[in-house]
């Protein structure tokens, strides 16, 4: 059962367009959310989280949007750059002092050129 | 800056060999993880610490021991290696709960990549 869902493996974006990426979650208890960045051959590292209480947090060129009602949250990367080309992960968890995140199957963002 | 630092990057096991996969990490971080990743699954929690000594199990614990002597290391375990457990595993540390802004932040070491034929 994922608890945790990230339905696009792949997503293609022109340079300095808009790439949003998408995760819905089934778990109405998880109240706090992490999206990661990988690159080849490298761990996840963090980009950005948002708690429940919020709907929307913004870092940068970076903005999580949470949409509680339709347990839908979606990452926007504005204006989009070659070198944000990686895997993108989405994590829920309940509670934001656990070390239990349930992951979503990630998203391979392709930025174009 | 260290940060997590994970051995081997590269393992090839015969089925039924056992082996340590090490973490390290420098940042005196309290919790520390193992993830295992695999194709079209997220990262799954294998085992957890949230402090020298103590130890739990994750989502997929079985096949894996975990024993934590000291704030900075924490091995995983393979008894007797099988090919279901071919993976990406992943260390990852955070600071305890209360330890600052950055509390809520887990920092993953770069992966090792293990092939049990």
């Amino acid at each position: 059962d994922q608890q945790v869902k990230q339905n696009s493996p792949s997503l293609s974006v022109q340079e300095g367009r808009i790439s949003i990426l998408n995760c819905d979650y089934t778990n109405s208890m998880f109240d706090y959310f992490l999206w990661y960045k990988k690159y080849p051959a490298e761990g996840p590292t963090f980009l950005i989280s948002i708690s429940s209480i919020k709907d929307k947090n913004e870092d940068g060129r970076f903005t999580v949007f949470l949409n509680k009602s339709a347990k839908h949250l979606s990452l926007h990367i504005v204006p989009s750059q070659p070198g944000d080309s990686a895997v993108y992960f989405c994590a829920a968890s309940v509670g934001s002092g656990t070390y239990k995140y349930i992951f979503g199957t990630g998203t391979r963002l392709k930025v174009l050129a | 800056n260290a940060g997590v630092t994970q051995t081997p990057k590269f393992q090839v096991l015969k089925t039924g060999q056992s082996m340590t996969l090490q973490c390290a990490q420098d940042m005196n971080h309290e919790y520390m993880s193992w993830y295992r990743q695999d194709p079209g699954m997220g990262l799954r929690l294998i085992h957890y610490s949230v402090g020298a000594g103590i130890t739990d199990q994750g989502e997929v614990p079985n096949g894996y021991n975990v024993s934590r002597s000291t704030t900075e290391d924490f091995p995983l375990r393979l008894l007797s290696a099988a090919p279901s457990q071919t993976s990406v595993y992943f260390c990852a540390s955070r600071p305890g709960q209360g330890r600052g802004s950055g509390k809520n932040i887990q920092y993953f070491g770069a992966g090792t990549r293990l092939s049990v034929l």
